[in-house]
């Protein structure tokens, strides 16, 4: 059964840091795309970065350019992402998802961790 | 960027109707188009890719159709487990930009 599960979340002082982190399980990690998506309350979903299987391939929304970083570990099946300088606008739950490739369809997401960034 | 425009923003319905949801492209994304259902304080759930191909174990009331900039969602006769939000997404390029969602609420 494919698992993700988030964690890393929880309450942050602006211009702080934050790393997630997703924990994969019941399918091949280093053969797929992932991706985190967030959704701030209330509110819609917002594709915020994406590393292929390999990481050659890396891409940013860019409201998070240049502060969030994206990474993975296949050998420990897990994806990251290291947040910094994080501001109000940034507070959501953070969802991890996997798509077959680097622009697809997201056909597995994990339960969400929320982060607030607030002082 | 592609923006991606869903209507209605809310549709209220009973059980049993026949529910059409549309969502449109800023510019033409060919059949890279996926639909997801979202309930409260879930994580959203794949129901239809490539515009009109079911995912495995979504009920076949759900079917998708459309290409280029137009799409329908379509639930052939809503169940009380499908009261939800509904998000469009497309995928022509990376980071697929969503629809704002169109939330189905009972009549």
């Amino acid at each position: 059964e494919v698992q993700l599960v988030e964690s890393g979340g929880g309450l942050v002082k602006p211009g702080g840091s934050l790393r997630l982190s997703c924990a994969a399980s019941g399918f091949t990690f280093s053969s797929y795309s992932m991706n985190w998506v967030r959704q701030a309350p209330g509110k819609g979903l917002e594709w915020v970065s994406s590393i292929s299987s390999s990481s050659s391939y890396i891409y940013y929304a860019d409201s998070v350019k240049g502060r969030f970083t994206i990474s993975r570990d296949n050998a420990k099946n897990s994806l990251y992402l290291q947040m910094n300088s994080l501001r109000a606008e940034d507070t959501a739950v953070y969802y991890c998802a996997r798509t077959e490739g680097i622009a697809a369809e997201a056909d597995y997401w994990g339960q969400g961790t929320l982060v607030t960034v607030s002082s | 960027d592609i923006q991606m425009t869903q209507s209605p923003s809310t549709l209220s319905a009973s059980v049993g109707d026949r529910v059409t949801i549309t969502c449109r492209a800023s510019q033409s994304i060919s059949s890279w188009l996926a639909w997801y259902q979202q309930k409260p304080g879930k994580a959203p759930k794949l129901l239809i890719y490539k515009a009109s191909s079911l995912e495995s174990g979504v009920p076949s009331r759900f079917s998708g159709s459309g290409s280029g900039t137009e799409f329908t969602l379509t639930i052939s006769s809503l169940q009380p487990d499908d009261f939800a939000t509904y998000y469009c997404q497309q995928y022509n390029s990376y980071l697929g930009t969503f629809g704002q969602g169109t939330k189905v609420e009972i009549k």
